[in-house]
C-alpha cells in the first residue's frame, strides 16, 4: 500500500526554469509533510517542510503548497539552477507514535544550463 | 557535530551470511530508524526505536533483527542474508516534541550487495 504517491518520476528543466513536483496522500492522521533532497552518494537531507494548518511555505527559492482536502502537496523550485540537479522525495508523518516518516517514490530532477 | 554516522559504507556479502551495519548519533535524539532505499521505491521503513530498549516492526522487516543498546547506538543485523537485501541501508534520527527541530536527520548511507 503506497500511502504517499510522487508524481512525475523525472523531470527535465532549463536553468531558470520553474521544477514542479506532485504528490498525494492518503492518510488523514498525517500531520508533517517534509521535502528532501538527495544527491548521489548521500544521505538525504532535509529541504522544507509544512504542517496542515498552512496551505503555502517559502524558504528562498522553494515553496510548498499544500491542499488539505485534495490531500495533495507540492514542491516548487523557481529559477532552477544546474546545482538544484537532484533527486527529491517528498514524505509525511504523524506527530505521535512512532513519528516515522512514510515516502514518496522519489523524482530525480535535472536542471539543464 | 557528526550528526547520524554510519558504518561500514560498503560492503559486498555472499547469499547466507551475516553481518551488521552499525549506527550512531550525537544528538541526544530518542527516536531513531533504519530504512533501505531501492530504485523507484523510495524509502522503506525496515525498524524503528522510540527509546533504549525499544523497537518495533516497520514496514519490510523481515531478514533482519535490530539493537537498541543505549540511546545513542542502533545497529542492524542481517543473519542470512539473501540477494534481495542488496540495497542502500540509511540510518536515521528524530528529535522528541520540544526537544528542538522536529525532523529526521539520516546518515551518509551503507551500499549493500548480497551475490
Amino acid at each position: 500500500q503506497q500511502q504517499v504517491k510522487q508524481s512525475p518520476q523525472s523531470l527535465i528543466v532549463q536553468k531558470g526554469g520553474i521544477s514542479i513536483i506532485n504528490c498525494a496522500y492518503e492518510n488523514t492522521a498525517f500531520d508533517y509533510f517534509p521535502w528532501y533532497q538527495q544527491f548521489p552518494g548521500k544521505g538525504p537531507a532535509l529541504l522544507i517542510a509544512i504542517r496542515p494548518d498552512v496551505s503555502e511555505k517559502k524558504e528562498g527559492r522553494f515553496t510548498i503548497s499544500f491542499n488539505k482536502s485534495a490531500k495533495q502537496f507540492s514542491l516548487h523550485i523557481m529559477d532552477s539552477q544546474p546545482g538544484d540537479s537532484a533527486t527529491y522525495f517528498c514524505a509525511a508523518s504523524t506527530d505521535t507514535g512512532r513519528r516515522a516518516l512514510t515516502f514518496g517514490s522519489g523524482t530525480r530532477l535535472q536542471v539543464q544550463p | 557535530n557528526a550528526g547520524v554516522t554510519q558504518t561500514p559504507k560498503f560492503q559486498v556479502l555472499k547469499t547466507g551470511q551475516s553481518m551488521t551495519l552499525q549506527c550512531a548519533q550525537d544528538m541526544n535524539h530518542n527516536s531513531m530508524y533504519w530504512y533501505r532505499q531501492d530504485p523507484g521505491m523510495g524509502l522503506r521503513l525496515i525498524y524503528y526505536s522510540a527509546s533504549e530498549g525499544t523497537t518495533d516492526k516497520g514496514e519490510v522487516p523481515n531478514g533482519y533483527n535490530v539493537s537498541r543498546l543505549n540511546k545513542r547506538e542502533f545497529s542492524l543485523r542481517l543473519e542470512s542474508a539473501a540477494p534481495s537485501q542488496t540495497s542502500v541501508y540509511f540510518c536515521a534520527s528524530r528529535s522528541s516534541p520540544g526537544q528542538g527541530v522536529n525532523t529526521i536527520y539520516f546518515g551518509e548511507g551503507s551500499w549493500l550487495t548480497v551475490v
